[in-house]
This record gives structure tokens, sequence and C-alpha cells, in this order.
């Protein structure tokens, strides 16, 4: 049983194309993420939502439009990608946003390898 | 903003030597997670620290927060095959977002 799940696992696309990635979670956790890391390994925050509300929204391109329908999803919709976008994206989730306890945990997905050509 | 910088930023020691990574904040720190990656996969919650100068230990690793909560450090003794990946803390300052360090990749050989 896949506590965090994503689809799908690569992804390659034009560029110019609009791409959606979605990402599940079944450990019943209220906080999700999106994380974008890039070929040097670096693991950087772009969004999060708790209880289906944004609360994390870094500096990112508003061509990237994050979208949670329920607790237990959090989708990922890139419009117009570009050669820059080429990453690998994880979703996260943690049980709820705390001040340091152990629900702050983050789990993973594997990950999606997304490829602008 | 708030920077996070791990060193070395790449690792090689041979089977049963010991290896050590360090984490750098800009800013003050709530607490620290360590996570590891293994080639090809993704981040694996190892241990938070929340505590000044707290000491934490499972097997071979050794986890350190610094007194000024500003810094950490990771110690693996005697390293093995199975340690290879790469190690990142992530840290909290004031908000719920967590920043993840540079990263250290380690390699093992045999």
């Amino acid at each position: 049983d896949t506590a965090v799940s994503q689809t799908p696992k690569y992804l390659v696309t034009q560029m110019g194309n609009d791409k959606s990635i979605k990402c599940e979670q079944n450990l019943g956790h209220d906080t999700m993420y999106w994380y974008k890391q890039d070929s040097k390994k670096f693991l950087k925050i772009m969004f999060s939502y708790n209880n289906k509300e944004l609360i994390i929204n870094e500096t990112v391109p508003n061509r990237f439009s994050p979208k949670s329908p329920d607790k237990a999803h959090l989708n990922l919709h890139i419009n117009s990608l570009e050669l820059g976008d080429s990453a690998v994206y994880f979703c996260a989730s943690s049980q709820r946003l705390t001040s340091g306890s152990s629900a702050d945990t983050q789990y993973f997905g594997p990950g999606t390898r997304l490829t602008v050509l | 903003g708030q920077q996070v910088m791990q060193i070395p930023q790449y690792q090689h020691v041979q089977e049963g030597e010991d290896f050590t990574t360090y984490c750098n904040s800009s800013t003050t720190l709530s607490n620290i997670q360590w996570y590891k990656q293994r080639p090809g996969g993704h981040p694996v919650f190892l241990i938070q620290l929340v505590k000044s100068g707290e000491v934490k230990k499972q097997k071979r690793l050794t986890f350190q927060f610094g007194e000024a909560k500003k810094n950490s450090s990771l110690h693996i003794t005697a390293t093995q095959t199975t340690d290879v990946g790469t190690y990142f803390c992530a840290g909290r300052s004031g908000t719920y977002k967590y920043i993840f360090g540079t990263g250290t990749r380690l390699k093992v050989l045999a």
C-alpha cells in the first residue's frame, strides 16, 4: 500500500504544452506539498496546502497552479511548459502543521520526472 | 531569505570509514530534520531535532543540533555500501516552511 503516490512517474513533452501531475496520499494527513528537485539535486518547496487551503506559495511562475480537491489529493498543473521546467517533482504530506513535533515528518512520493523538449 | 547550506557537496569514502555532513543555516532554526535520498529514489525521513545542543543516535548514525540552533551535523560511523545516497537537512525558522539544505552526496567504495 503506497502512502504517497504520484502519476505519472515519467512525463516527456514539448515546449509550450500544458501538463498535470497528480498526487494522492492515503495517510489521512492534513498537509500536502509540492517540491521541485533540479539536476543539481536541490530540493525547493513550491506550494503547501493545509486542509485544502493554500498556505505556502513560493516564488513560482504563475504558469504553475496547484489544486487540492480534497485533503488526500494535491495536483499540479503547468501551463506553457519551458525547458527550465525539466526536473523531478515530488509530492509530500505531513500529518499536520505543528511547531516541531513528530507530526511535521514529511512523507514523499516517488517523484515525477518531467522532461521538456 | 533563509538559506541552508551543507558541506561537503560530495564525499567519497572507503567502506568502513566514517562520514560527516554539516548543515548551516543563515537564521536561527526552530527545529531541523534530516532526510536520506537513495539514487533514483525519494527523500526518506531520518530524524528530527528540536532542542539546543540535542544529540540523537540511530545505530551508526549520530545527529547533533548546535547550541545556537543554527547548525547541525550527521555523523555515520563505519560506513557501509547501504549508506550511499544524498543526505539533506531541512530547517524550519518561525514559519511552517522547511528549507532543505543543498545536500551531501555520499559514495561508499567497497
